[in-house]
């Protein structure tokens, strides 16, 4: 079962950052954060990870809270082609299932 | 890199047809490949996980012989719908995951739409 629930919708202009919440207030020591955007029939696409630091890449930033309790996505300049659903999944080191939730629909308008 | 192919992209076919779904990884090794499914408007749910050299193991209410899965070598992993009916119409995707570290990301295919006549 998802471990993670985000808001179901948000809008964001283009060229503004898009900040995507997810909490995760069970999550254990030992599980990550992983972050995935689903376009319109198409697979998943993996964005961004993290265990408790702040990571970035050429995609996006993950910023989780010390507590671990709850993370955010930001895209730091929207364009269009963002407009996707957007996955915060929490899982084990040791395990390798993912459990997807509801997932935050973005919509990025001109 | 990490770039996981589906094939095929899209099948029709008429009810009782079993229809089978393949999966590789094809840059890389994965011991581990999982199926998934999707139905319109909802979230992707976790079907059976397909271990290399071993028997899938199953998401509870799902059918094994109904979906078989079978991982023969460490880039590929097939699902076979067995006589497939409309209400097996979905999304089925498929991921894998590096081999090595433990928290490395799934990468995902680009899904087989499957429709039942």
């Amino acid at each position: 079962d998802a471990k993670t629930t985000q808001p179901t919708s948000m809008d964001c202009a283009e060229g503004r950052a898009a900040n995507l919440p997810c909490n995760h207030s069970t999550i254990s020591g030992n599980e990550y954060v992983y972050w995935y955007r689903q376009i319109h029939s198409q697979g998943p696409q993996y964005i961004i990870h993290g265990l408790k630091n702040n990571e970035t890449n050429e995609m996006a930033s993950l910023i989780i809270t010390e507590d671990r309790k709850s993370s955010t996505l930001i895209l730091p300049h929207a364009t269009l082609r963002d407009t996707a659903v957007y996955y915060c999944i929490v899982r084990a080191d040791n395990f390798n299932k993912f459990y997807f939730g509801s997932g935050t629909k973005l919509n990025v308008k001109p | 890199g990490a770039v996981v192919s589906q094939h095929p992209s899209r099948v029709i076919c008429k009810s009782g047809t079993s229809v089978k779904i393949e999966c590789r990884s094809l840059d890389f090794q994965a011991t581990t490949m999982f199926w998934y499914r999707q139905f319109p408007k909802q979230s992707l749910m976790l079907m059976a996980t397909s271990n290399e050299g071993s028997k899938a193991t199953y998401e509870q209410g799902v059918e094994k012989d109904k979906f078989l899965i079978n991982h023969a070598s460490l880039t590929l992993s097939t699902l076979t719908v067995t006589s497939a009916h409309p209400e097996d119409s979905s999304f089925y995707i498929c991921s894998a995951r590096v081999l090595g570290t433990g928290h490395q990301p799934q990468h995902f295919g680009d899904g087989t739409r499957l429709s039942i006549l």
